[in-house]
């Protein structure tokens, strides 16, 4: 168990709607990454939020945003879904946001199907 | 610009035998770290092993050792007495600086077979 908690686990939702993807952070940790894993794509960097602020973005579409609350946990929402967003989709934290050396450490993934 | 590749799909090992999984990576960062994570087939990802780029030895966790090659951008992982429960996906990751700050960027990944 990494400590990383992530919710749901399972998702299957229809072409056109919103979801939100929830996820609580290690104990102690500032940091919450987020990644989208499908067969074609591998394993995309989507966003890094750290302490409540955007850090770093990555492949991630308009169609998606994420935010940090102060207690640290972070949503990723998803909206006009597509069945290409049908991925899993991780999150992870680590505690600290400018270092080489920082080991990021995942949850178990939330699996979403867009039917 | 920052890369990591992993160039075998697949790789077969007899249970109980040492098996390596290669990575080289790419960057201009003289500061960066190295990562593997195993992914079994119900989907999370497992830190393995970390390996700084100025750490002068290999990392070692158990089973797992990381043969750091520098001069060659290389980053293999070796797993020995492999058991059957190591039958997974394996991914390498290199974290370093990059343009809006640090991102661990993922190689496509080698899934690993042990053979009872």
């Amino acid at each position: 168990d990494s400590g990383v908690t992530q919710t749901p686990k399972h998702l299957i939702t229809a072409t056109g709607q919103r979801v939100t993807l929830r996820c609580s952070p290690r104990s102690g940790d500032l940091s919450v990454y987020w990644y989208q894993q499908s067969l074609d794509q591998g394993l995309q960097f989507l966003i890094h939020y750290y302490n409540g602020e955007e850090r770093a973005k990555g492949n991630i579409l308009e169609r998606f945003s994420a935010q940090q609350f102060p207690d640290l946990h972070s949503e990723l929402n998803l909206s006009s879904l597509e069945l290409g967003d049908s991925a899993l989709y991780f999150c992870a934290s680590s505690v600290s946001a400018e270092s080489s050396g920082n080991t990021i450490y995942f949850g178990e993934g939330s699996w979403l199907t867009v039917v | 610009a920052q890369k990591i590749t992993q160039t075998q799909p697949g790789m077969f090992v007899q249970e109980k035998e040492a098996v390596t999984l290669d990575c080289t990576y790419d960057t201009s960062d003289p500061s960066y770290g190295l990562f593997w994570y195993k992914q079994p087939s119900s989907g999370e990802m497992i830190f393995l092993i970390y390996q700084g780029s100025y750490d002068q030895q290999n990392a070692t966790e158990g089973r797992y050792s990381l043969n750091f090659q520098k001069a060659r951008k290389s980053a293999n992982l070796v797993i020995s007495a492999s058991q059957l429960g190591d039958s997974a996906m394996y991914f390498c990751a290199m974290r370093a600086a990059n343009t809006g700050g640090f991102k661990t960027i993922f190689g496509a990944g080698t899934r690993l077979f042990v053979k009872a």
